[in-house]
């Protein structure tokens, strides 16, 4: 079980857009609609941003959007606002009833 | 609202083993629909699942962490636990209680626990 590969950084100015990727296998991100995403700020626990590959839970803004293809999953954030400056981790069901995480993205809004 | 809540010792010596417990308040850990987990992070590192239990006691453990870990429930007390043993430096982390079913929707708010003699 290896952790899922997400890029270490990625930035963009206020009111742009970004994306963060997040690589599997076949075994994970590939093979179930079961990827979920998680911000987390300093010091912070992680907080749901996106799961079931697309479903934003209530409360999350509509500036996140969810997106996969193949054993890449993608989460993309428009309209950056300086809130959103924080790490972010993909997680997938790996089949066994387990998980898997990425190594996280720092965004960092410009 | 359902919260989490984790205890047990901030430091442990290397070669002993880890205990901490997760305390379930405001709804009961032995609803069908969800696992409840360990997750940990190194200081300035990533997430890492640790494993989860099932209200039944069915238990599902990360391969790397397989031979150390033990998770077990108490539905008496709400409670679940987690034990890593033989802990080196390594394992210094944040640890993180969570309930989970296809993603994690509530966590604990963490416990630094550092190894070192």
């Amino acid at each position: 079980q290896s952790a899922l590969t997400q890029p270490r950084s990625v930035s963009g100015s206020p009111g742009q857009s970004v994306t963060i990727s997040c690589t599997g296998t076949s075994s994970d991100v590939g093979g179930y609609n079961y990827v979920s995403w998680y911000q987390q700020h300093p010091g912070k626990a992680p907080k749901l941003m996106i799961y079931d590959v697309s479903k934003r839970p209530s409360g999350v803004p509509d500036r996140f959007s969810g997106s996969k293809s193949g054993n890449t999953a993608s989460l993309t954030i428009s309209g950056l606002q300086a809130e959103d400056e924080a790490d972010y981790y993909c997680c997938s069901y790996a089949g066994s009833f387990d998980v898997v995480f990425g190594g996280g993205t720092k965004l960092t809004v410009l | 609202q359902l919260q989490l809540q984790e205890s047990g010792p901030g430091l442990v010596k290397p070669s002993e083993t880890l205990s901490l417990t997760c305390t379930v308040s405001g709804g009961s850990i032995s609803s069908s629909s969800y696992y409840w987990g360990w997750i940990r992070q190194p200081p300035g590192k990533g997430l890492e699942w640790i494993g989860s239990i099932y209200y039944s006691g069915s238990t599902y453990y990360n391969p790397s962490l397989k031979s150390r870990v033990t998770i077990s429930v108490d539905t008496s007390k709400n409670q679940f636990s987690l034990k890593l043993s033989s802990v080196t430096a390594a394992d210094t982390a944040v640890y993180y209680c969570a309930r989970r079913s296809r993603f994690v929707d509530v966590w604990g708010q963490g416990t630094t626990v550092t190894v070192s003699s």
